[in-house]
């Protein structure tokens, strides 16, 4: 399958500050990207969906002042958590897709810990 | 009603033995199905998707897809303790982008 790469892996971070993941389609170009949010022993939560170019559209429920998400290339995507908390401490991870290829690929996550 | 519906397990099997994982989905214009496997503290890793009523075969792995039913399973013949993990179905309707998950069956393959 297609290689998904997240950058960094793991991050800690104190509360109020702002942490970058990045997010890269190594051998495909990922005309839409995926970021999901999983808690420990639940479920994948879809957070937002970006096409190249284009704003990502947020699930409900979701702060798009406070997640930001940048898709200015066919393989990088990345997603901003900003003024961040400890209750932000999760594991996020992307997945990219490239119609018309239906099968989506994920990338290895970054687990983030909020101080 | 869930759109994506799993049984959250735990589904126990013996090492040698099929396991069989269930799916069952709300919408009839739902086209496009998925199979992930997912390890505890890792990302999903996609194992199979199918489109067309009937089976899908690869390796050890057996996809079934039922439309009139709206349900799709997965077995995996043979289990070995490495397929013990959360196994995720995923559904694509229609022209939407996105997936909707099942909340994923745990799968322990015991020795």
């Amino acid at each position: 399958g297609a290689v998904v790469s997240q950058h960094p892996s793991w991050v800690i971070c104190k509360s109020g500050t702002s942490v970058k993941i990045e997010c890269r389609s190594l051998d495909f170009q990922a005309t839409t990207m995926f970021w999901y949010r999983q808690f420990p022993k639940q479920s994948l939560m879809l957070m937002a969906t970006s096409n190249e170019g284009s704003k990502a559209t947020y699930e409900q429920g979701v702060e798009k002042d406070k997640f930001l998400i940048n898709h200015a290339s066919l393989t990088l995507s990345t997603l901003t958590v900003t003024s961040a908390h400890p209750e932000d401490s999760s594991f996020y991870i992307c997945s990219g897709r490239s119609p018309p290829m239906d099968e989506q690929f994920f990338g290895p996550g970054t687990r983030l810990t909020v101080l | 009603q869930k759109e994506v519906e799993q049984n959250s397990g735990p589904l126990s099997v013996p090492e040698g033995a099929i396991a069989s994982l269930n799916c069952t989905y709300s919408d009839r214009g739902s086209q496009s199905f998925f199979w992930y496997r997912q390890y505890s503290g890792k990302s999903p890793e996609l194992i199979m998707f199918i489109y067309s009523n009937g089976d899908k075969e690869d390796g050890r792995f057996t996809a079934q897809l039922n439309k009139a039913s709206q349900y799709v399973s997965l077995l995996i013949r043979d289990s070995q303790p490495s397929d013990s993990a959360t196994y995720l179905c995923a559904v694509r309707t229609g022209t939407a982008s996105k997936l909707t998950f099942g909340t994923g069956t745990r799968l322990q393959v015991t020795l």
